[in-house]
C-alpha cells in the first residue's frame, strides 16, 4: 500500500468553483510531485517541490496553484478550471531530488477530477 | 531531449508464461531507471529501479536488464499471473523523471 495520502478520491467541480486537492506522505521524503494523468497516457510533471520550496514549474497554467505547507503536505489549489483539465492528479514524494541518490518517486493513488 | 518510451501498446500472455516488456530512451545522460505498475484506478506502484552503472537487477518474480550500448531497458515478469494485468511504465532521467508511453499487459488463464 502506498504511504503518499491523496483526498479527495474524487471531485467533481464547476467552472467558476475554487476547491483544492490535498496529499499527504510521512515517510520523512523531502521532495513532493504532482502529476497529471489523463486516460490510457503516461503521467505527465507538472510542479516539483523540494525542500518545501517551488523548484519545477512545467509550464502550467495559473489557474492551479501548488502549495506546501510543510514538508509532509502538499496542496494543489484548482480555480476556474476548463473540462479538459479533467484528469487523474497524483501526488507523489521521495528522499531528495539529488541524483546522485536516485529519484525512485513513490505515487499516491490520485484524486480523480471532473470539471464540468 | 530526452524521451522514454515503449516498443509495444499491449502484451497478451497466458498465465505461468513469462512476459518481456522493452522500453528505449534517448537520452545518454539518463543515470537512473524506474518500471512502474498501474493497475485501472490506482496510481503508479514502483516495482523495481536500477542505476545506469548496472546491467541488471533482480527482484521478486522480476528482472530489469539495462543495455546501455542500446539504450534500452527491459522488464522481465516471470510466472505471469493474473494479477500481473496492468499498464507498466517505464520512466528514467536524471532530476526529473520523464515516463514512457505504457504497454497494457493482459494475462490470460
Amino acid at each position: 500500500d502506498t504511504e503518499v495520502t491523496q483526498t479527495p478520491k474524487h471531485l467533481v467541480m464547476g467552472m467558476t468553483n475554487k476547491k483544492s486537492l490535498k496529499c499527504e506522505q510521512h515517510m520523512g521524503h523531502r521532495a513532493m510531485y504532482w502529476y497529471k494523468q489523463k486516460a490510457k497516457k503516461p503521467p505527465e510533471l507538472m510542479f516539483v517541490y523540494s525542500y518545501e520550496k517551488l523548484s519545477i514549474n512545467e509550464s502550467v497554467p495559473s489557474r492551479f496553484s501548488p502549495e506546501c505547507p510543510n514538508s509532509s503536505l502538499l496542496n494543489l489549489h484548482l480555480h476556474a478550471l476548463q473540462p479538459e483539465d479533467s484528469a487523474l492528479y497524483l501526488c507523489a514524494s521521495s528522499q531528495a531530488r539529488d541524483r546522485v541518490s536516485g529519484n525512485t518517486i513513490y505515487f499516491g493513488e490520485g484524486s480523480w477530477l471532473t470539471v464540468v | 531531449g530526452e524521451s522514454v518510451g515503449l516498443h509495444l501498446p499491449t502484451l497478451s500472455v497466458q498465465e505461468g508464461d513469462n512476459s518481456i516488456i522493452n522500453c528505449a530512451y534517448s537520452n545518454s545522460a539518463s543515470d537512473y531507471f524506474i518500471w512502474y505498475k498501474q493497475e485501472s484506478g490506482k496510481g503508479p506502484q514502483f516495482i523495481i529501479d536500477i542505476r545506469s552503472n548496472m546491467d541488471k537487477r533482480q527482484g521478486q518474480r522480476v528482472t530489469v536488464l539495462l543495455n546501455k550500448t542500446v539504450k534500452h531497458l527491459s522488464l522481465q515478469i516471470a510466472a505471469t499471473q493474473p494479477g500481473d494485468s496492468a499498464v507498466y511504465f517505464c520512466a528514467g532521467g536524471g532530476t526529473a523523471l520523464i515516463f514512457g508511453k505504457g504497454t497494457t499487459l493482459s494475462v490470460s488463464s
